[in-house]
């Protein structure tokens, strides 16, 4: 069975600098689907980014970037010039490709604080 | 479009009761799921359903039943609520297979138990 660890259960940053979340998972798949969702105070969960296991570029959108390692089966997210407004829980997830079902498997999640 | 919307966003009730957790979405999705979310345990599924008419057990699905009798709508009912069943429960609607790599979420549903 496929499993997601995140170790860090809460993190500070300063506005402005740079933090990175730490996931790893285990699979026997090769092929597979891996996200960070972000849940504000509100509840709402939000996809922030998505990277393809058999792409080996790392996915980027605006200032949230990971670092997908495969054979050591880790994906960090890098939040640069953080803002306040990325004071959330963000939960790494994983998904099998292909599946007849869309499940998806998340860590415990990390506590972000951005301070001023 | 609408997304995904729940009903309703909090509720309580007392041991022994039953209740229906209502999931609705407008996109067409074939693939409907339930999670619940628990502190220090990220979500956890539930149930989830592939199609109207076809659904199975995910993780934790004891104390919980679920039908799919159209595409739109995926109710989770609570038979006799625990107190161990008080958490956040979301609702999640993708396309399925390889173009259901993105689940959309619902606002999510604050149950307790007493």
């Amino acid at each position: 069975a496929q499993t997601v660890t995140q170790s860090q259960p809460e993190m500070s940053v300063q506005e402005a600098e740079t933090v990175t979340l730490s996931c790893t998972y285990d699979t026997s798949e090769s092929n597979y689907y891996l996200f960070w969702y972000k849940q504000p105070p509100s509840r709402q969960m939000i996809l922030v980014i998505r990277q393809e296991a058999y792409k080996q570029q790392n996915a980027t959108e605006n200032r949230f970037s990971v670092n997908f390692q495969k054979a050591a089966k880790s994906f960090s997210l890098k939040i640069s010039d953080s803002q306040l407004g990325d004071t959330a829980m963000y939960f790494c997830a994983f998904m099998n490709y292909g599946g007849a079902t869309n499940k998806l498997i998340f860590g415990t999640g990390t506590l972000l604080a951005v301070q001023p | 479009n609408a997304g995904v919307t729940q009903t309703p966003k909090f509720q309580v009730l007392k041991t022994g009761q039953s209740m229906t957790l209502q999931c609705a979405q407008d996109m067409n999705h074939e693939y409907m799921s339930w999670y619940r979310q628990d502190p220090g345990m990220g979500l956890r599924l539930i149930h989830y359903s592939v199609g109207a008419g076809i659904t199975d057990q995910g993780e934790v699905p004891n104390g919980y039943n679920v039908s799919r009798s159209t595409t739109e709508d995926f109710p989770l009912r609570l038979l006799s609520a625990a107190p161990s069943q008080t958490s956040v429960y979301f609702c999640a609607s993708s396309r399925r297979g390889v173009l259901g790599n993105e689940q959309f979420f619902g606002p999510g549903t604050r149950l307790t138990v007493l």
